[in-house]
């Protein structure tokens, strides 16, 4: 059964700052997916990562993907408050399903 | 806005009784899924439908049902509620023809509480 872990599952960071977020994973999978979710809302797709080395960048977050090490990394630099949401990462757990990480809190304080 | 609709946005219901939510997928999307999002358990998948039919089932209580009907709207049935079954419930779609393939798309969710 595939598993997925994030840390940290809290972030509190200060503006203008750089983190990043781990997500390893137990099974071999093709794809992972980040989605955004601000308190009380939907959840918003970020990146789909496809293969061994991708790497894709929008504004400050920067995913990478190593289906080698099982290992997806999100990357922000210089944190915003904007920034300030739960992020998951997902990959494809059998019969299309996606498995979902408990999530990373991020909040950034001015 | 994801395309994908579900109502009610917000459910106040008593133990014991009986709900359905509502879900309307992208338009194109043959897949539906349904997941719960509660505090302690995290986003926990339900069940999927694929153009009708069953797919996939995951941690679903046996007093929870859930169908797609013939023009692709899926409803899931929570019934002999409890207080436990108070969560954020996601409805999401997916199409098979539009890369990146699997990639969700999600409701607004409903929100539901057990009183």
């Amino acid at each position: 059964e595939l598993k997925v872990e994030q840390n940290p599952l809290f972030l509190s960071m200060q503006e203008g700052k750089n983190y990043t977020i781990y997500c390893n994973y137990s099974t071999t999978s093709d794809r992972l997916y980040w989605y955004r979710q601000d308190p009380g809302k939907s959840l918003e797709s970020l990146f789909v990562l496809l293969s061994n080395g991708a790497v894709k960048q929008e504004g400050r977050l920067m995913a990478s993907l190593d289906t080698k090490a099982r290992l997806s990394t999100l990357h922000i630099t210089a944190a915003v408050h904007d920034l300030s949401a739960t992020y998951f990462c997902s990959l494809q757990g059998g019969s299309e399903k996606l498995v979902f990480g408990k999530g990373t809190k991020l909040t950034v304080n001015p | 806005d994801s395309g994908v609709t579900q109502t009610p946005k917000h459910l106040i219901t008593a133990t014991g009784q009986r709900v359905t939510l509502r879900c309307s997928p992208r338009s194109g999307d043959l897949s539906v899924y349904w997941y719960q999002q509660s505090l302690d358990q995290g986003l926990q998948f339900l069940i999927q439908y694929y153009n009708g039919e069953e797919r996939a089932k995951g941690n679903i209580l046996e007093r929870f049902s859930a169908q797609q009907f013939p023009d692709l709207h899926s409803e899931l049935n929570l019934s002999s509620l409890e207080l436990g079954d108070s969560a954020l419930y996601f409805c999401a779609s997916s199409s098979y023809w539009q890369e990146p393939v699997g990639e969700l798309f999600f409701g607004e969710g409903s929100r539901l509480t057990v009183l």
